[in-house]
C-alpha cells in the first residue's frame, strides 16, 4: 500500500500571504491529523480530523484552519503567514479500530521569507 | 499539563555499543506511547506503541520498554544505520482527540 502522500514537498511564501497544503492519507484510513514540527523540535498538534469533523484543535491561532473531504484526502490552510510559520508541515493518518498509532507522510517543508 | 521530555538530546556511539534512551512522562492518563525514528528531512517513522506498565516491544536491534512514568529504547550493538533522530509520543486518554504530544526528541549518531 501507498503511504501518506503529502503536497507540495517544498514551498515558499513571504509575510501576509495564505498557503494550502495537501494531504491523502493511507487508502481506509479516515482519520487524519496535521502537525507542525519547526527545527530542533518536536511535531506539534494542530488539528485532528475524522470523518470530515474537527475532532481536536491544537494551540494555533485562528490563521491556521484545516477541512476533510469526502475521499478523506485533508488541506491545511495558513493565512497571513508569519515568518514563525516556517517549518515542516506533517500529516499522519490512522486506521481506526486497528490500534491508536499514526503513520506520517514525509512532509511539506514551508518557508516563510 | 500532559508533558514528554526525552534525554538525552543527542548520544554519539561507536558502532556495537549499546545504550538506552530515556522518555520519562507526566499524563493523568495514557492511552498509548509511541516511539518513531526520524531520518533529517523526513517523516516520523512507526516504530512502537507501548499501552501499560511493565510492556516491551522489540524489533531487530531496538528494544521498547514501559513503566508508569518512564520508557525506554534500547539498542543494542547498533550500526551506523540507526542513526537518526528518535521521537517519543503519547495520546492522553483524556480529550477526544487523537493527539500525539511530541517530546524534543535525541538525536543519536552511531560512528563506524
Amino acid at each position: 500500500d501507498a503511504g501518506v502522500t503529502q503536497s507540495p514537498t517544498h514551498l515558499i511564501k513571504t509575510r501576509g500571504q495564505h498557503v494550502t497544503l495537501r494531504c491523502s492519507p493511507i487508502s481506509g484510513h479516515k482519520s487524519v491529523s496535521w502537525y507542525q514540527q519547526v527545527l530542533g523540535q518536536g511535531p506539534q498538534f494542530i488539528f485532528q480530523y475524522y470523518e470530515k469533523e474537527e475532532r481536536g484543535r491544537g494551540n494555533f491561532p485562528d490563521r491556521f484552519s484545516a477541512r476533510q473531504f469526502p475521499n478523506y484526502s485533508s488541506e491545511l490552510n495558513v493565512n497571513a503567514l508569519l515568518l514563525g510559520d516556517s517549518a515542516l508541515y506533517l500529516c499522519a493518518s490512522r486506521r481506526l479500530f486497528s490500534g491508536n498509532e499514526q503513520f506520517f507522510g514525509p512532509g511539506t517543508r514551508l518557508t516563510v521569507l | 499539563e500532559d508533558q514528554v521530555t526525552q534525554s538525552p538530546e543527542a548520544l554519539r556511539l561507536q558502532e556495537g555499543e549499546s545504550s538506552s534512551l530515556n522518555c520519562s512522562y507526566t499524563v493523568s492518563g495514557l492511552r498509548g506511547l509511541f516511539w518513531y525514528r526520524q531520518d533529517p528531512g523526513k517523516g516520523p517513522e512507526f516504530l512502537f506503541t507501548l499501552y501499560s506498565a511493565g510492556e516491551e516491544k522489540e524489533k531487530e536491534r531496538l528494544k521498547a520498554t514501559l513503566t508508569k512514568k518512564e520508557s525506554f529504547l534500547h539498542i543494542t550493538a547498533p550500526k551506523p544505520e540507526d542513526s537518526a533522530t528518535y521521537l517519543c509520543a503519547l495520546t492522553p486518554s483524556q480529550g477526544g482527540s487523537e493527539k500525539l504530544v511530541f517530546g524534543k526528541g535525541t538525536k543519536l549518531t552511531v560512528n563506524p
